[in-house]
């Protein structure tokens, strides 16, 4: 069993759509909780991070962790043809010293 | 300011060959991060480097494999007599600190193909 699950997609949404992502992992000794958005054939960059569980909002984005669960989620209200990327979700390993990724759920969001 | 970069962003290479990769992290962060992406999948940790404390290697999937880092400034990572299966996109990343390894800035990579 893979540390991180995370459905590869495609997703198609029309613009306007709220976008729901998601992702499993199987330690819950993890704390720390990030989404990484990669445009093609660009590095990752960092959207937001939690810790620990709750929800984080940020402008459009809300980040979702249910410990209990072990289940990240990212909503993308109001989506825009810009949002159309690869969305990568990612664990802080027990060790504090390395990033686990999931395999990423590619976003496209058409006009 | 300047981003992590990456060179060169292209590599096309014969089976056997080495090659070197090169990463320039953000000027003053101490962490440094190397990762594999293979075509559709996730990033695979490769290898990481904290300061002048002996860099965690495990993620390096052969002996063919191999990183340094001079201080809190480049790196390179080298591969020696390249497999096919070593085509992929090598990523580096960088964090202020071990404090701040959730938030990582990423360079945009470097599209090794092996032929």
């Amino acid at each position: 069993q893979k540390e991180v699950e995370q459905d590869p997609g495609p997703l198609s949404v029309p613009e306007g759509a709220i976008v729901s992502l998601n992702c499993t992992y199987s330690n819950s000794a993890f704390q720390y909780f990030m989404w990484y958005r990669q445009y093609s054939r660009k590095g990752p960059e960092l959207l937001m991070y939690t810790y620990s569980s709750g929800n984080k909002e940020d402008g459009r984005f809300t980040a979702q962790v249910d410990k209990s669960s072990k289940y990240i989620s990212l909503f993308i209200r109001d989506s825009q043809p810009s949002d159309s990327a690869t969305y990568l979700c990612a664990v802080l390993s027990g060790g504090y010293n390395k990033l686990i990724f999931g395999a990423g759920t590619r976003l496209a969001v058409h006009p | 300011g300047a981003g992590v970069s990456q060179s060169p962003s292209n590599k096309v290479t014969e089976k056997g060959k080495d090659v070197e990769l090169r990463c320039d992290p953000i000027s003053g962060h101490t962490a440094l991060y190397w990762y594999r992406q293979r075509l559709g999948q996730g990033l695979e940790f490769l290898i990481y480097f904290q300061g002048n404390s002996a860099p965690d290697k495990s993620g390096l999937p052969s002996d063919r494999f191999s990183a340094e880092r001079t201080g809190e400034s480049v790196s390179t990572l080298t591969i020696q007599r390249t497999q096919q299966e070593d085509s992929a996109v090598y990523l580096c990343a960088s964090s202020k600190s071990r404090d701040s390894l959730y938030e990582q800035y990423f360079g945009p990579g470097t599209r090794l193909t092996v032929t």
